[in-house]
């Protein structure tokens, strides 16, 4: 199936750090979203976009939906060892039968060193 | 919040035999219902959309006579891996539309699944 194209794989930081990651894809979404996977569980939703040009926060998380409705990037600051896991941007279009079909991206595995 | 079950939480079994995932609303009517298959340090791949009442819509490249799905109520939608096979040990992920104009879904637990 279709995938998004997200960056970075995988990263290694230090506590305290901010971290950065970001999603593309070829078609353009109507809602872009931000999920969070704990080994051998299933993805939280951390943060929902709407509209392009949207900027949200929820905490230490900020994630903007790109102009061109093709991007979105997710920002941790202040990066605490229980930021550890996988994350997952996510797209969903708005056509007909596949109204609420998400798209996945491959997600980046996030590792914090207390 | 809106809850979303699945059961098992994890299954082993022997291959050839059956093993059915139920996917369960548990404070909300679910008109919609998706499947998801996740190896291991993948994404998750959508298998198919789970409508009640009406036949699942399967994407490419999944088997349907293979991975039978069930939604017979607006609450239960049910994903049975006939005569399974060590390929098809995985993590098996569920989420739930509350139907609503603009609703998210939400995402079960997932079931893990090995066939010996």
């Amino acid at each position: 199936g279709q995938q998004l194209n997200q960056s970075p794989q995988s990263m290694f930081i230090q506590e305290g750090e901010d971290v950065s990651m970001n999603c593309t894809s070829s078609s353009i979404f109507n809602t872009w979203l931000w999920y969070k996977q704990d080994p051998g569980e299933g993805p939280v939703l951390l943060i929902a976009l709407y509209k392009a040009g949207e900027l949200t926060s929820n905490g230490r998380l900020t994630a903007q939906f790109g102009i061109t409705r093709k991007d979105s990037f997710l920002n941790i600051s202040a990066s605490i060892p229980s930021d550890v896991g996988i994350y997952f941007c996510a797209g969903r279009g708005n056509s007909g039968g596949s109204n609420y079909k998400l798209t996945f991206g491959k997600g980046t595995l996030l590792t914090v060193n207390p | 919040g809106a809850v979303v079950s699945q059961h098992p939480s994890w299954v082993i079994c022997k291959s050839g035999t059956s093993v059915k995932i139920e996917c369960r609303s548990l404070d909300f009517q679910a008109t919609t219902m998706f499947w998801y298959r996740q190896f291991p340090k993948q994404s998750l791949m959508l298998m198919a959309t789970s409508n009640e009442g009406s036949k699942a819509t399967y994407e490419q490249g999944v088997e349907k006579d293979k991975f039978l799905i069930n939604h017979a109520s607006l609450t239960l939608s049910t994903l049975t891996v006939t005569s399974a096979h060590p390929e098809d040990s995985s993590f098996y992920i569920c989420s739930a539309n509350p139907g609503t104009s603009g609703s998210l879904p939400y995402f079960g637990p997932g079931t893990r699944l090995t066939v010996l």
